[in-house]
């Protein structure tokens, strides 16, 4: 069975910092993806991570994937308030046809940055 | 549309009710996705479509839960009998068939059962 774990599930950080989010996940994948939802919304795609070593990077967010490690990090540069938002890592099971089953989720790492 | 809808967006109803939870994906995505999101357990894949057809229904939680898919298109979520557990809300995804299986979600059903 599938497991995904993130760390930190809450985190409070001051606008400027840096701070890492950790994605690791139980069987082999090399599909994984980030989310971002704000309170009471839905889930907004953030990243598609399709291979080892990917790296993508979107304004002040940087997401990488080792499947080795089957680990993926999102780095998160000069927080600003404006990120504050509860960010999920998803994994995906392939199946026989080659198409993406559906996703495993983490339990979510709630980001506070206060101004 | 541009995006995933689903209807109703909120959804009341007593225990014992049947409820039908509706979903209209992205023009042209084959593959349709059921999730269920709440604070207990989280966000929780239930069913996946690739056009009319789901290979694997045992993400369902109970027997009361059914889905289906007509014309590669419009899914339903039907639950049987609801109970107060099943108060959750349930999101929609699609996705092109393509290498980075992307999903892209809806804003979900919020369902109370009371």
């Amino acid at each position: 069975e599938l497991k995904v774990e993130q760390n930190p599930l809450f985190l409070s950080m001051q606008e400027g910092k840096n701070y890492t989010i950790y994605c690791n996940y139980s069987t082999t994948s090399d599909r994984l993806y980030w989310y971002r939802q704000d309170p009471g919304k839905s889930l907004e795609s953030l990243f598609v991570l399709l291979s080892n070593g990917a790296v993508k990077q979107e304004g002040r967010l940087m997401a990488s994937l080792d499947t080795k490690a089957r680990l993926s990090t999102l780095h998160i540069t000069a927080a600003v308030h404006d990120l504050s938002a509860t960010y999920f890592c998803a994994v995906a099971s392939i199946n026989s046809g080659g198409g993406a089953d559906g996703l495993t989720f983490g339990k979510g790492t709630h980001l506070i940055i206060q101004p | 549309g541009a995006g995933v809808s689903q209807s109703p967006s909120n959804k009341v109803t007593e225990k014992g009710k049947d409820v039908e939870l509706r979903c209209d994906p992205i023009s042209g995505h084959t593959a349709l996705y059921w999730y269920r999101q709440s604070l207990g357990q989280g966000l929780e894949f239930l069913i996946y479509f690739q056009g009319n057809s789901a290979p694997d229904k045992s993400g369902l939680p109970s027997d009361r839960f059914s889905a289906e898919r007509t014309g590669g298109s419009v899914s339903t979520l039907t639950i049987q009998r609801t109970q107060q557990e099943d108060s959750a809300v349930y999101l929609c995804a699609s996705s092109h068939t393509s290498m980075t299986g992307e999903q892209f979600f809806g804003p979900g059903t919020r369902l109370t059962v009371l």
